[in-house]
């Protein structure tokens, strides 16, 4: 079946635009987690999302990151005025329930000039 | 908090021999946890999981962990290294709190298999 998709897959953007991030979950997938994978940084919890509940938005960097999951399915990560340090591969993944494994998809390659 | 120590950010072995990958984790309660395989320009992709069932887990692509409570370690082996084995590693522990799950991360092996 259909993995987790994430769109574009790479996006160059300059110093201070806005960005949008896209990711589709597996069908019938309840949570939604995005991370941050960068060099020396490893990979970094960005938010959870978990079905209606409130989202876990412990993980994001600054108030420059937000998230959001319509109807419980695709979810969209925003970076506004966007900054050098922001360049890094963003990866989304979702899982059928807590404790079940996470799934990943490809991630979103950003760079920002 | 619950945290998870790879040593070793690169391992280099020829092809086939024994791979060993360790994995050390903090946790006060019972562990979940993962390893994870990351090839070139793609997502991480499960390689086994250990939920408090058998203390020796088997996963995909010949791969194994073993659960040593008396060492908090989750080390990862498998007995002949491929060609095809050459990626990156990652141990994760699940956390949660407050309603809140999330997979916590070691920094990472790199894999190299010598021809």
């Amino acid at each position: 079946g259909a993995g987790v998709s994430q769109s574009p897959s790479n996006k160059v953007t300059e110093k201070g635009k806005d960005v949008e991030l896209r990711c589709d979950p597996i069908s019938g997938h309840t949570a939604l987690y995005w991370y941050r994978q960068s060099l020396g940084q490893g990979l970094e919890f960005l938010i959870y999302f978990q079905g209606n509940s409130a989202p876990d938005k412990s993980g994001l960097p600054s108030d420059r990151f937000s998230a959001e999951r319509t109807g419980g399915s695709v979810s969209t990560l925003t970076i506004q005025r966007t900054q050098q340090e922001d360049s890094a591969v963003y990866l989304c993944a979702s899982s059928l329930e807590d404790y079940s494994p996470l799934h990943f998809g490809n991630g979103t390659r950003l760079t920002v000039t | 908090a619950q945290s998870v120590t790879q040593l070793g950010s690169h391992v280099s072995v020829s092809e086939g021999a024994l791979v060993l990958l360790r994995c050390n984790y903090s946790s006060s309660v019972p562990p979940y946890l993962f390893w994870y395989v990351q090839y070139p320009n793609q997502g991480l992709q499960l390689l086994l999981k250990y939920t408090s069932a058998a203390t020796l887990v088997k996963g995909i692509n010949g791969f194994e962990a073993e659960f040593k409570k008396s060492e908090t370690s989750f080390h990862l082996t498998k007995p002949s290294a491929h060609m095809s084995d050459a990626a990156e590693y990652f141990c994760a522990v699940l956390t949660s709190g407050a309603g809140s799950y999330q997979l916590t991360f070691g920094k990472g092996t790199k894999l190299s298999v010598i021809p």
